[in-house]
């Protein structure tokens, strides 16, 4: 079954709106958390590394003020997109590391589509 | 910097035919190599991986994949494909096996299986 869960699944917004993305890691904790953005039929782009506890490490040319993220606890981290314009429509994964299996689960992601 | 090309973003088999996805790395240093399926509108499933224990990887539903070094390659096959096999394969590289480290990946590649 599924390790790391997402919700919600897809989500249709208005632009201008916030959109707060949930990252779960099922049984195991994950001190870190990585969130990709996925726009179609292209590959996967990593946006920030999620730390517990601590802020987020954004990758160049991501905006750290317009995706806010939340490491609150050692199975939850949120993706939280501001001010939603259409061009942040896209597939958002996010995957958690379970460092004693040596592996990165990834979340089945989420659809955000903003109008 | 670490990158990984996929040759031929659409590739096309008979059913009960040998799959070969292609896949070239570039690192500075000993890279971990790694290749997950993504199913229509899902996450990323772990295929197999590279973490310099052995060349020759058998992973799940009877993938494998060969490093080598001479060639930067690390190629997906199968010997022969099934219609379960038709999905979007990636490859990715990451500095550590340890599965806790951002993965970097190719642009993808289209597995389609013909009848």
């Amino acid at each position: 079954g599924a390790v790391v869960s997402q919700h919600p699944s897809w989500v249709i917004c208005k632009s201008g709106t916030s959109v707060k993305i949930e990252c779960r890691s099922l049984d195991f904790q994950a001190t870190t958390m990585f969130w990709y953005r996925q726009f179609p039929k292209q590959s996967l782009m990593l946006m920030a590394t999620s730390n517990e506890g601590s802020k987020a490490t954004y990758e160049q040319g991501v905006e750290k003020d317009k995706f806010l993220i939340n490491h609150a606890s050692l199975t939850l981290s949120t993706l939280t997109v501001t001010s939603a314009h259409p061009e942040d429509s896209s597939f958002y994964i996010c995957s958690a590391p379970r460092r004693e299996l040596a592996t990165q689960y990834f979340g089945p992601g989420t659809r955000l589509t903003v109008l | 910097a670490q990158s990984v090309t996929q040759l031929g973003s659409h590739v096309s088999v008979s059913e009960g035919a040998l799959v070969l996805l292609r896949c070239n790395y570039s690192s500075s240093v000993p890279p971990y190599l790694f290749w997950y399926v993504q199913y229509p509108n899902q996450g990323l499933q772990l295929l197999l991986k590279y973490t310099s224990a052995a060349t020759l990887v058998k992973g799940i539903n009877g993938f494998e994949a060969e490093f080598k070094k001479s060639e930067t390659s690390f190629h997906l096959t199968k010997p022969s494909a099934h219609m379960s096999d038709a999905a979007e394969y990636f490859c990715a590289v990451s500095e550590s096996g340890f599965g806790n480290e951002k993965l970097t990946f190719g642009t993808g590649t289209r597995l389609t299986i013909i009848p």
